[in-house]
């Protein structure tokens, strides 16, 4: 079945670590888009790519890094600069002249 | 900035009544305006799309309302079921141009529909 993969469903980090959080898609997708989710705010843009080896900053992208290695992947690392992490992230992706954005099922990530 | 303003926040309505969410934009280069469905724990699926060259888009007991010169678009859900309970975000966002356009999300509108 074709789609976006995100993983964990759920990830604990310490305060001062840096945690990866997985995008894979077997869309055959050019854009991809990390997107983060807080209660009463809708979803705001971290970063997207529009190619492989390519990307851009969104709205939010301080304390977050990414890489587009392959065009299946886009991993998002919310660094340790990022004071505020705990949130619900989301993947999408969508051809590069599509229209609809597709997303993952959202990786949950929470500071202990 | 907030180019994209949703209301309400929150909305209750009866089984079998019309639940009307809205959604104002500011920026008037944008030209595709989605609406998604989201339910707790997944990610947002696309319910339906309309461009500004038409004012009105229906899918089902889905239905699109377009006002390009008053910078509004409104989602209407006729007949609405228990099963349509869930958070809608409308969005915005540029023709794409062979670049990846992005989308402006609104806050969201968490619906519950009661029996």
């Amino acid at each position: 079945d074709g789609g976006i993969t995100q993983s964990p469903k759920y990830l604990f980090r310490k305060e001062g670590q840096n945690v990866t959080l997985s995008c894979e898609q077997n869309l055959n997708h050019d854009a991809m888009y990390w997107y983060r989710q807080d209660p009463g705010q809708g979803l705001r843009l971290i970063y997207y790519s529009q190619i492989v080896n390519d990307f851009q900053k969104g709205d939010i992208a301080e304390g977050y890094s990414v890489s587009r290695e392959k065009k299946e992947s886009f991993p998002l690392t919310v660094t340790s600069a990022q004071k505020n992490p705990t949130a619900f992230y989301l993947c999408a992706s969508k051809e590069g002249r599509g229209t609809e954005a597709f997303f993952g099922q959202g990786t949950r990530l929470t500071v202990v | 900035q907030q180019q994209v303003k949703q209301s309400p926040q929150s909305l209750i309505v009866q089984k079998g009544g019309i639940s009307i969410i809205n959604c104002a934009y500011e920026n008037t280069a944008f030209d595709y305006f989605p609406w998604y469905q989201q339910f707790p724990g997944k990610g947002p699926a696309l319910l339906i799309a309309i461009r500004p060259d038409v004012s009105e888009k229906k899918e089902g007991r889905f239905t699109i309302s377009f006002n390009k010169s008053a910078k509004q678009f409104s989602l209407h859900i006729m007949d609405s079921q228990p099963g349509d309970s869930a958070t809608y975000f409308c969005a915005a966002s540029l023709r794409n141009t062979g670049t990846a356009s992005k989308l402006t999300f609104g806050t969201g509108t968490r619906l519950q529909v009661t029996l």
